[in-house]
């Protein structure tokens, strides 16, 4: 049962290689988010999906960050040329309806995170 | 301002005393409000959800929404040292694509 899986669990990197996050989202769910989420801090949105459709990057902080959803369901989160401020863990969430959905049907179930280390 | 805003803590109460948390939010439109948990190292795990004014009882939580005075909050009742984790309010502004978190507020319940 599933519900949403991410890979790899840990990730430690040296400074200026490329990394990738795949998100597993509960199957059927149409919205998918990444979030970064700092020590301390809450989840910082990053991007969201509607299906294969990314509708919002808002959240990217710099164009070394890239997402994508290509089918509509399993979503890679790609950092090029990591720096240390990229250390963090990145969270990914599933929801069952669109943005801007409600009637109750619009909670966010979160993956375990990938915690990424940039050395 | 922050869109959420939550008390870091930490907070501290023994075993089976009441824990409250609290937390507001600056967008007076938003329509959803979630209180997730979150164990250190662990991801958010949802707790309660509310979308209406007043009370919404699951067991030992009770989430509380009062959307004049923009705020939530999360009472535990009977609180057990299994509550102690860091506990996240989030808000859905109904209006763009992200909910916003607070910082959470971490509390330790005492045995």
């Amino acid at each position: 049962g599933a519900g949403v899986s991410q890979s790899p669990r840990y990730k430690v990197a040296k400074r200026g290689q490329d990394v990738a996050l795949r998100c597993d989202p509960i199957s059927g769910h149409v919205s998918l988010f990444w979030y970064q989420q700092a020590l301390g801090q809450g989840p910082e949105f990053l991007t969201y999906f509607q299906n294969e459709a990314q509708l919002d990057k808002s959240g990217l902080p710099s164009d070394r960050f890239f997402a994508e959803r290509p089918e509509g369901s399993v979503s890679t989160l790609k950092i090029q040329r990591t720096q240390q401020e990229d250390s963090a863990v990145y969270l990914c969430a599933s929801s069952l309806v669109a943005t801007g959905t409600s009637g109750g049907r619009d909670t966010q179930y979160f993956g375990p995170g990938t915690r990424l280390t940039v050395l | 301002q922050k869109e959420v805003e939550q008390n870091s803590g930490p907070l501290s109460v023994p075993e089976g005393a009441i824990a409250s948390l609290n937390c507001t939010y600056s967008d007076r439109g938003s329509q959803s409000f979630f209180w997730y948990r979150q164990y250190s190292g662990k991801s958010p795990e949802l707790i309660m959800s509310i979308y209406s004014n007043g009370d919404k009882e699951d067991g030992r939580f009770t989430a509380q929404l009062n959307k004049a005075s923009q705020y939530v909050s999360l009472l535990i009742r009977d609180s057990q040292p299994s509550d102690s984790a860091t506990y996240l309010c989030a808000v859905n502004p109904g209006t763009g694509n992200q909910f916003y978190f607070g910082t959470g507020t971490s509390l330790t319940v005492i045995p």
